[in-house]
């Protein structure tokens, strides 16, 4: 059975930081691998999607990488912002008869303060 | 474009009470997927349609959940009777035939007394 693990759990920063998130999963045979952002009392809002045979994608302050082989993803928030404050979320899909099934980790709430 | 909509978005009941959710995905996706999510965790799966079938239903509890989605559209998760673990964030989304990202509606917060 897959099971996600994100470090830290929390983590507060100053405005300007840049930071890293931790994303680990015990079965390396993934479909592909996303990081959402949830802000309270909403839904989850997709960030980046890396597909198993990629290595990183990039969008704007974000990037985030995949080792598919350690099992293990990082996102990288550049110069971060009071607006980047959050719980980030890391799923993976296990593809085969599994597919669309996200598996998540519980997440890291992120406060940025200015 | 609008988003997955879900109603309500707050319902608090008394335990052993029925309860039902409603989503509405975003027009032209087909896949649909029910979500539990408890405070400070991450969403668990609990079906997924493919139009108007159930594909993936490994993860609902059957004995009281049940959830239909009639006509491909619109889909009601229903739990009768509501016991006191059930208290948690119920989460609808949806994506397009062949594309990997899901999008989320807001969720419908449930209060079990």
């Amino acid at each position: 059975k897959q099971e996600v693990t994100q470090i830290p759990a929390a983590l507060s920063v100053p405005e300007g930081e840049n930071l890293v998130l931790n994303c680990s999963f015990t079965d390396s045979a993934i479909y592909n691998l996303q990081w959402f952002r949830q802000d309270p009392g909403k839904g989850l809002t997709s960030l980046l999607l890396i597909q198993s045979s990629q290595r990183e994608q990039t969008s704007g302050r974000l990037n985030a990488s995949l080792d598919k082989s350690s099992g293990r993803s990082t996102l990288y928030i550049a110069a971060s912002q009071p607006g980047d404050s959050a719980t980030y979320l890391c799923a993976v899909n296990a593809g085969g008869t599994s597919y669309g099934k996200l598996t998540f980790g519980q997440g890291t709430i992120l406060t940025v303060h200015p | 474009e609008a988003g997955v909509v879900q109603s309500p978005r707050y319902k608090i009941i008394e335990k052993k009470q029925p309860v039902a959710f409603w989503c509405n995905p975003i027009s032209g996706h087909n896949t649909l997927y029910w979500y539990l999510q408890n405070l400070g965790q991450g969403p668990e799966l609990l079906i997924r349609y493919e139009n108007e079938e159930a594909v993936d239903d490994s993860q609902l509890p059957k004995d009281r959940f049940s959830a239909e989605r009639l006509k491909g559209v619109d889909s009601t998760l229903k739990i009768q009777p509501a016991e006191l673990g059930d208290s948690a964030v119920y989460l609808c989304a949806s994506s397009l035939p062949g594309t990997d990202t899901q999008y989320f509606g807001p969720g419908t917060r449930l209060t079990v007394l």
